[in-house]
């Protein structure tokens, strides 16, 4: 069964602007991990974060983490056509559960 | 991170036959792989856990029988979709977690069951 749920669920911006995906979960994590997917493709890890970290960067990327929310974020500052993927939050226990993704598409 | 194949990527098959997926982890000794399927824009849901050595762990709702699976080795556990049917048509992707507890994801299988 799916653990985290993201939102919004399609998402459709402009190249430069920033594109701002939530996920939020039910029960409790050791991690939460963000990954994208292109079309009938696999999926990429972008970033891990451990219950106990509340944000992280990487690149163009940051990830918060709210435990007491259960809930997490990912943002992607100037987006870019090559940016258009779905994207997944997935918790972590002793296996794996995805969220059902965002949809984000950038134009140029 | 860890390097995962699949193989095929992509088959497809009549009604009734057997198909098997290989997932190997490269350079990675993985004593657990995860299997997920994915239907056209939806998320991926868990399947089983493959445990090397031992028998997989199904999650409800998937039929064992059905769906088999073997972890022979560190490096490699198969799937395999018995008597497939039109609605298993749908994208197999497997993972393996590393010691990072970060997952690595195979490229994935498409099947089609005509």
């Amino acid at each position: 069964s799916q653990q985290g749920e993201e939102d919004p669920q399609a998402l459709s911006i402009q190249e430069g602007e920033n594109a701002t995906m939530n996920c939020s979960y039910k029960t409790s994590i050791n991690n939460l991990q963000w990954y994208r997917q292109n079309s009938g493709r696999g999926l990429v890890h972008l970033i891990l974060i451990r219950s106990n970290e509340r944000e992280k960067h990487s690149g163009r990327l940051r990830v918060t983490l709210d435990t007491s929310k259960k809930s997490s974020s990912l943002l992607i500052t100037a987006s870019r056509a090559a940016d258009t993927a779905s994207y997944f939050c997935a918790t972590s226990n002793n296996d794996m559960r995805f969220g059902a993704g965002t949809r984000l598409t950038v134009k140029p | 991170g860890a390097v995962v194949s699949q193989h095929p990527s992509r088959v497809i098959c009549k009604s009734g036959t057997s198909v098997k997926i290989e997932c190997r982890s490269l350079d990675f000794q993985a004593t657990t792989m995860f299997w997920y399927r994915q239907f056209p824009k939806k998320s991926l849901m868990l399947m089983a856990t493959s445990n090397e050595g031992s028998k997989a762990t199904y999650e409800q709702g998937v039929e064992k029988d059905k769906f088999l699976i073997n972890h022979a080795s560190l490096t490699l556990s198969t799937l395999t979709v018995t008597s497939a049917h039109p609605e298993d048509s749908s994208f197999y992707i497997c993972s393996v977690r590393t010691r990072a507890d970060t997952q690595y994801f195979g490229p994935g299988t498409r099947l089609t069951v005509l």
